[in-house]
């Protein structure tokens, strides 16, 4: 299948600094990337969805000027996560959509601890 | 009424048994159809990818597709202590429309 790879699997912050988490498709083009937060035993919570070269498009109770969405390319979509908080401890994960086949690919998972 | 409903589990089966895993949905207009296996603290991975109704085969795993029931259905045959993982379903209406997920079932296969 379709890679689409995340970095970093695993960051830890101090509180009140900001943390980039790339997700990239590595063999195919994605116009369209979802961002992801899920916590232990819980489902996926989609958070935003992002499309190359527009506004990331947020989910209710998503604040986008706290999770910074970018996607530059058809294969690069970045969150930031401004001015970490510990609740914003998490496991964010990515995943992109194949250009007209539909499939949908997961990155791996970020794993995010703010002290 | 949920778009897709998947029961959470867990599930638990001896190992060597056939599993089922179910999920229900209320719009009849999704025609694309996934299951995806997530372990823990990594992304969920592709499993089966189906369009419309009818079965499609791969290895130990069958999916289902009944719309005129609005049921789809995971089998695993044979199955693992290495199949154990939280297994989701997803559709969606069209190819490059936003996909649907349902909550997820845990499934532990016992050794």
């Amino acid at each position: 299948g379709a890679v689409v790879s995340q970095h970093p699997s695993w960051v830890i912050c101090k509180s009140g600094t900001s943390v980039k988490i790339e997700c990239r498709s590595l063999d195919f083009q994605a116009t369209t990337m979802f961002w992801y937060r899920q916590f232990p035993k819980q489902s996926l919570m989609l958070m935003a969805t992002s499309n190359e070269g527009s506004k990331a498009t947020y989910e209710q109770g998503v604040e986008k000027d706290k999770f910074l969405i970018n996607h530059a390319s058809l294969t690069l979509s970045t969150l930031t996560v401004t001015s970490a908080h510990p609740e914003d401890s998490s496991f964010y994960i990515c995943s992109a959509q194949r250009q007209g086949v539909g499939e949908l690919f997961f990155g791996e998972g970020s794993r995010l601890t703010v002290l | 009424q949920k778009e897709v409903e998947q029961d959470p589990g867990p599930l638990s089966v001896p190992e060597g048994a056939i599993v089922s895993l179910n999920c229900t949905y209320s719009n009849s207009a999704f025609q694309y159809f996934m299951w995806y296996r997530q372990y823990s603290r990594k992304g969920p991975e592709l499993l089966m990818y189906t369009y419309s109704s009818g079965n499609k085969e791969d290895g130990r795993f069958t999916a289902q597709v009944d719309k005129s029931s609005k049921y789809i259905s995971l089998f695993i045959r044979d199955s693992q202590p290495s199949d154990s993982a939280t297994y989701l379903c997803a559709m969606s209406t069209n190819r490059d429309d936003k996909i649907i997920f349902g909550k997820g079932t845990r499934l532990h296969i016992l050794p």
